[in-house]
């Protein structure tokens, strides 16, 4: 049974461009959610979807967008990117998203890196 | 507002030596608490949890935590720590309303000396 996978694994971008990471939840699981991991922090709640739609946003600007497609994979898109952006950018997902209390499991992360 | 408090920003013990990380939080209502582990550029993995019931739970690789509701406090403990042991450690809070969001601290960096 495959675990929450993420692509890539490492990327590097230059101010003012736009990047998309991709996220596979693991099997049986119907809810991502995306965190934000800056250097030295704990995670910081980005946003979660839930039936191809966003179901809560953290304190993120709107440059953060993201998508669900029907098979529950999911992306995050960061427009016009800048420094602070340079994250570890995780993905979590669990099971039941009508239900309110349920284990997250992340994935491996992907490193963003703007230049 | 919900917060989780890590005291310990870095912590360094002996192999064989016993550990507690400890975690404070600020929340209203009854919490939902999370240990996960990071190893460097890795992920999180889940350690323990505590839902409702006992108050001492019981997680992989012989870690254990204890919710003191009086304290506010949900701290890590194992009795012996091995030298794989070395990894950032989160503690979590869930939030119930609305979504499943997590309040992470800050972490604890710990550091096994052989």
């Amino acid at each position: 049974d495959a675990g929450v996978t993420q692509s890539p694994t490492h990327l590097i971008k230059t101010r003012g461009q736009q990047v998309t990471l991709r996220c596979s939840p693991k099997s049986g699981h119907d809810t991502v959610s995306w965190y934000q991991q800056a250097l030295g922090q704990g995670p910081q709640f980005i946003f979660q979807y839930y039936e191809e739609e966003e179901r809560q946003r953290g304190n993120f600007p709107d440059r953060f967008s993201g998508h669900q497609f029907p098979n529950y994979s999911s992306e995050l898109n960061v427009n016009a990117l800048l420094l602070g952006d340079s994250a570890l950018y995780l993905c979590a997902s669990s099971p039941l998203g009508g239900r309110r209390l349920n284990t997250q499991y992340f994935g491996p992360g992907t490193r963003l890196t703007v230049l | 507002a919900q917060s989780v408090t890590q005291p310990d920003i870095h912590i360094t013990v002996s192999e064989g030596a016993s550990l507690e990380l400890r975690c404070n939080y600020s929340y209203g209502a009854t919490p939902y608490l999370f240990w996960y582990v990071q190893s460097p550029g890795q992920g999180l993995q889940l350690l323990l949890k505590y839902f409702s019931g006992d108050t001492l739970v019981q997680g992989i690789k012989g870690f254990e935590a204890e919710f003191k509701r009086s304290q506010s406090s949900f701290n890590l403990r194992k009795p012996s720590v091995h030298w794989s042991d070395a990894a950032e450690y989160f503690c979590a809070v869930h939030l119930i309303q609305g979504a499943q969001k997590l309040v992470f601290g800050q972490g604890t960096r710990l550091t096994i000396n052989p």
